[in-house]
């Protein structure tokens, strides 16, 4: 079957722009995690869902980063006022159901300028 | 914050040859997980190894864990220029679901 897709495979914005980023999990995984990743780092933790819930936020930065996954598949990052700091690869992940192997997409570079 | 640290940082060896990398974590943990990464993108799951297993084998690959002293090893036997790539080690531990990965080793394989 179809693994995790994330949509765009990269993003160009200007400081201060708002972005939003958009993850498919693998069809019946119920858990799904967004992670970042800066240049020569391992991917940090963002945000957990199970189901359409954020089970775990503790890894955004700051107000400025929201994520949803209001029918518990689709999920969309947001990300607001964005900073150059902001600048990484942004990676999707799925699991069955939580605390078992996470498959993950192929992420979006996000780039501001 | 990164839970541990892989080394080495940075790996070179010949096709044929075996590649061993190492992963220290710093607290207690349900299950740890090795990933390939390529070109900086999506990260491939190798192998997932639980807390109360010490070693399992996915074709040329071989992990062990040990719990005491809070570290893994990931081993590469008959390694070929495909295999170059990143490697990461990421746990998951107590009651949170998220990983937490290390730094990674940048593993190259001349042909």
């Amino acid at each position: 079957g179809a693994g995790v897709s994330q949509t765009p495979s990269n993003k160009v914005t200007e400081k201060g722009k708002y972005v939003e980023l958009r993850c498919d999990p693998i069809s019946g995984h119920t858990a799904l995690y967004w992670y970042r990743q800066s240049l020569g780092q391992g991917p940090e933790f963002l945000i957990y869902f199970q189901g359409t819930g954020a089970a775990d936020d503790s890894g955004l930065p700051n107000d400025r980063f929201f994520a949803v996954r209001p029918e518990g598949s689709v999920s969309t990052l947001k990300i607001q006022r964005t900073e150059r700091g902001d600048s990484a690869v942004y990676l999707c992940a799925s699991s069955m159901t939580g605390r078992d192997t996470q498959y993950f997409g192929p992420g979006t570079r996000l780039t501001v300028l | 914050s990164q839970q541990g640290e892989e080394d080495p940082q940075a790996l070179s060896i010949q096709e044929g040859e075996n590649a061993t990398m190492n992963c220290s974590y710093k607290t207690s943990i349900n299950n740890l997980q090795w990933y390939r990464q390529n070109s900086g993108r999506g990260l491939v799951h190798l192998i997932l190894i639980r807390s109360n297993e010490r070693e399992k084998h996915s074709g040329r690959l071989r992990v062990t864990l040990d719990t005491s002293k809070k570290s893994s090893s990931l081993l590469i036997t008959a390694s070929r220029a495909a295999d170059t790539a990143s490697y990461f080690c990421a746990t998951d531990r107590g009651n949170t679901d998220k990983l937490i990965f290390g730094t990674g080793t940048r593993l190259q394989v001349f042909p």
